[in-house]
């Protein structure tokens, strides 16, 4: 399977901003998800945009999902120094089988 | 969410030896997922693991190598085998539940 794409790869911000994270993929979906990771740790399961679905929220996280052109975007609001983490999106074919493709991930540093 | 543990968290082993990872889900499941994950990059999908059943193994992974076992709805193995340097990777299990996809802390294994 082709992994999608993160951008941008690094991203750094000031504590209090809004971190924006852009994610493309190639093949039809399911589901994407996104995910966050701590220095190397297990991954976190954020949440769940289904494809027939424009936007989600979730506390401070806002995604949206625009199957026209492969794309989806993370919104964190008012960030935080533990918001500090990698981010990955992940897609499930329109297969149902659950695997799961990842992006490159982006790494966000929050300045506090 | 699903609740997954993962043994050992991390391990140090010599070149030619194997090492089997465990993964526990906290409920029954049908799939379980083997993932890789290898320094600073995104997670690779090597297998999917369902009970009663030999896995499936993706492109550029063999049983072999990545031997896996799925005894029952909430257990499975990773077995690492003959192993080198390049297998130095952090090795991540994750089951799936209403289309969300969780995942365990992962092994952090280093191959000298």
């Amino acid at each position: 399977s082709q992994q999608g794409e993160e951008d941008p790869q690094a991203l750094s911000i000031q504590e209090g901003e809004n971190a924006t994270m852009n994610c493309s993929y190639k093949t039809s979906i399911n589901n994407l998800q996104w995910y966050r990771q701590n220095s190397g740790r297990g991954l976190v399961h954020l949440i769940l945009i289904r494809s027939n679905e424009r936007e989600k929220h979730s506390g401070r996280l806002r995604v949206t999902l625009d199957t026209s052109k492969k794309s989806s975007s993370l919104l964190i609001t008012a960030s935080r120094a533990a918001d500090t983490a990698s981010y990955f999106c992940a897609t499930d074919s329109s297969f149902g089988n659950e695997k799961l493709t990842f992006g490159t991930g982006t790494r966000l540093t929050i300045i506090p | 969410s699903a609740v997954i543990s993962q043994k050992p968290s991390r391990d140090i082993c010599q070149r030619g030896t194997s090492l089997t990872i465990q993964c526990q889900v906290d409920s029954q499941v049908t799939m379980m997922f083997w993932y890789r994950q290898q320094p600073g990059q995104s997670l690779t999908l090597i297998a999917t693991a369902n009970q009663g059943s030999e896995a499936t193994y993706e492109s550029g992974f063999v049983i072999d190598k990545f031997p896996i076992s799925r005894p029952n709805l909430t257990f499975s193995t990773l077995t690492v085998s003959n192993m080198s340097p390049e297998d130095s990777s952090i090795y991540l299990c994750s089951a799936a539940r209403d289309n969300e996809q969780f995942f365990g802390p992962g092994t952090r294994l280093t191959v000298l």
